[in-house]
């Protein structure tokens, strides 16, 4: 069964950091391109950043390019959003999901609250 | 960047009622790389629809997608009491977006 459990969520204040973490189990993590996409309180999804499966290939949404760095360890199935310099506009519940062009296997989800 | 924009912005029927959703593009999305996702309240988006017209995994038949170019749809044919939700178009021909989503309610 395949599995994306996220983590690492939290209230950051703004200018602040944050790691997330999306654990990938049931399937061969390394075969598959992985997201972040991102959904505000009440509001739509947004698609955020998605690497490549051997992490040579990162592309980001212009709203968080030079804040935000996709990554993943395929030896560990992990898939990582560092986010710095946070702003209030960056709070979401922040979703893994897998595959390169649509996506049929989403996380739970974290929450992230950016205030002060 | 392609913009998506769904109408309507709510969708107010009964169960056993057709629903008809639409999605349209800013600019023509090639190869019908076009998506649509079905959102309860928390809870992750599903995928119901790929390439305009396919069903995903597992998805009843009574959702079918249409469409080509700039304008898509999603249609439900006989609305079941747990199709009550919010349905979401992407593409993924430019990019990766969104739309802002059409919510189905119990009139």
């Amino acid at each position: 069964e395949v599995q994306l459990v996220e983590s690492g969520g939290g209230l950051v204040q703004p200018g602040g950091s944050l790691r997330l973490s999306c654990a990938a189990s049931g399937f061969t993590f390394s075969s598959y391109w992985m997201n972040w996409v991102r959904q505000a309180p009440g509001k739509g999804l947004e698609w955020v950043a998605n690497i490549k499966e051997d992490g040579s290939e990162k592309y980001y949404v212009d709203s968080v390019k030079g804040r935000f760095t996709i990554s993943r360890d395929n030896a560990k199935n992990s898939l990582y959003l560092q986010m710095n310099s946070l702003r209030v506009e960056d709070t979401a519940v922040y979703y893994c999901a897998r595959g390169g062009y649509t996506y049929a296997f989403w996380g739970q989800g974290t929450l992230v609250t950016v205030s002060s | 960047e392609i913009v998506l924009t769904q109408s309507p912005g709510t969708l107010s029927l009964s169960p056993g009622e057709r629903a008809t959703l639409s999605c349209r593009a800013s600019q023509s999305v090639s190869s019908n790389y076009l998506a649509w996702y079905q959102q309860k309240p928390g809870q992750a988006p599903r995928l119901l629809i790929y390439g305009a017209s396919s069903r995903a995994t597992g998805i009843p038949d009574r959702f079918s997608g249409s469409g080509s170019g700039t304008d898509f749809t999603l249609t439900i044919s006989r609305l079941e009491p747990e199709d009550f939700a919010v349905y979401y178009c992407q593409q993924y021909d430019n990019s990766r977006t969104f739309g802002q989503g059409t919510k189905v309610e119990i009139k």
